[in-house]
């Protein structure tokens, strides 16, 4: 059981590159989060999705989209990185209300 | 609409108590948690608290709920090195669409 797994592990982009980073979780959790952490801010809420098939904004949403796939994975996809889109990127799960995260992507945007 | 605050930093010595504060504004809240981050890492739950409890301990760890003043805290008795961390403390508030809503957490240093 390895509960929420992320990749990439880092990444570096020039400003204008998309990239979309991965998330999947095995423990048959509906709802799944995506966050960004900054130095100071805490976490943010991007998007998140309540269950398969729908996805719904969060605090920060301009400048991502989102995909859930299926049960298991829900992606976070950057059409044009900005250096302000440097951070790291957090995915999360959950049954109901308590929330499993991941390990965490770091994305640095030159 | 909902915040949490904490205060940012907490210095203690090893084997002293860590009290780590946390303040939140939706009365209506029905779980409260405590998450930890380790240097580098995602973050691990490390406890929550249902909103009709006062107060629930788990080994080292205790939790004081006082709804009235919308205050919450995460003692760590007996504090060690390996307790030094982030802290964040977390509100599912009753309103908006956010799930979660976050501290900005509170780093832990533990003096040797």
């Amino acid at each position: 059981n390895a509960g929420v797994t992320q990749t990439p592990k880092f990444q570096v982009l020039k400003t204008g590159q998309s990239m979309t980073l991965q998330c999947a979780q095995d423990m048959n959790h509906n709802s799944m989060y995506w966050y960004r952490q900054d130095p100071g801010m805490g976490l943010r809420l991007i998007y998140y999705s309540a269950s398969e098939g729908t996805t719904d904004k969060g605090e920060v949403p301009n400048g991502y989209n989102v995909s859930r796939l299926n049960k298991r994975e829900f992606s976070l996809r950057l059409e044009s990185a900005a250096p302000s889109q440097t951070s790291v990127y957090f995915c999360a799960s959950s049954p109901g209300e308590t929330q499993y995260f991941g390990p965490g992507t770091r994305l640095l945007v030159l | 609409g909902e915040d949490v605050e904490q205060s940012l930093f907490l210095s203690v010595r090893e084997g002293d108590s860590s009290v780590i504060n946390c303040t939140y504004t939706d009365s209506s809240s029905t779980y409260l948690y405590w998450y930890k981050q380790e240097p580098g890492a995602g973050l691990q739950l490390l406890t929550y608290i249902f909103s009709n409890m006062d107060m629930k301990q788990d080994q080292r760890l205790t939790v004081l709920l006082n709804k009235k003043d919308k205050h919450l805290s995460l003692r760590i008795a007996d504090t060690q090195t390996g307790d030094s961390a982030i802290y964040f403390c977390a509100e599912i508030p009753n309103s908006g669409n956010t799930p979660l809503v976050f501290g900005k957490g509170t780093r832990l240093s533990v003096i040797a």
